[in-house]
């Protein structure tokens, strides 16, 4: 079946370093979001990208998803301790959406 | 508007024991589903349903059933509950794709343990 290969698992960056998380899928997706999850509460929706080679933007967010529409990232330019929490990928081919694993960022202030 | 509501938050169980979470949204979304999380496992589909009445198979259903009867609830049941069904169950809904909007509004998350 479709998977949804997340790297890295964790990432401990220092409070103004830059911060990225790759997400891969076995099969070519319709379209990918991301989620973000604080310690202790729930996912909550960030953003979607369904086109080929689209790069959309948030504040200091940054989502790029790959030409072949199976790969997607995510960059966050300057981490602030607000920052802190697991970010999941999640694609959507031709099964209900599939989450990667999520990357844990700490951000040491 | 409440969104997507669970209750209980917290339940400890024994082996063997039934139970039956429930999961309630008033956003009038068509689809809803059932998810689990481990540590290091992300979030794995239960069970799902696109609609009242519906329901499907997700990527680990095995020990758990569902039901629909309702647009706005989606209930989780445990029949005969198992230490591996240990984890924290989070429901969410969403419209269909085919509106073109997506995206999943979570529950807060019921956190279940079984002894």
């Amino acid at each position: 079946g479709q998977q949804v290969m997340q790297i890295p698992q964790y990432q401990h960056v220092q409070e103004g370093e830059d911060f990225t998380t790759y997400c891969n899928s076995s099969t070519t997706l319709s379209n990918i979001q991301w989620y973000k999850q604080r310690p202790g509460g729930h996912p909550v929706f960030l953003i979607q990208l369904v086109k080929s080679g689209e790069v959309k933007k948030q504040k200091r967010l940054t989502f790029q998803f790959g030409e072949a529409k199976k790969n997607s990232s995510l960059h966050i330019t300057a981490t602030q301790t607000t920052d802190v929490g697991t970010y999941f990928c999640a694609g959507l081919g031709n099964t209900p959406l599939v989450f990667g694993k999520g990357t844990r960022l700490s951000v040491i202030a | 508007n409440a969104g997507v509501t669970q209750t209980p938050k917290f339940r400890v169980l024994k082996t063997g024991q039934s139970m039956t979470l429930l999961c309630a949204q008033d956003m009038n979304h068509e689809y809803m589903y059932w998810y689990r999380q481990d540590p290091g496992m992300g979030l794995r589909l239960i069970h799902y349903s696109v609609g009242e009445g519906t329901t499907a198979k997700g990527e680990v259903p095995d020990g758990y059933n569902v039901s629909r009867l309702k647009k706005q609830n989606f209930l989780l049941g445990l029949e005969s509950a198992a230490p591996s069904q240990t984890s924290v169950y989070f429901c969410a809904s969403s419209y269909s794709p085919g509106t073109g909007f997506i995206e999943q509004y979570f529950g807060p998350g019921t956190r279940l343990t079984v002894t």
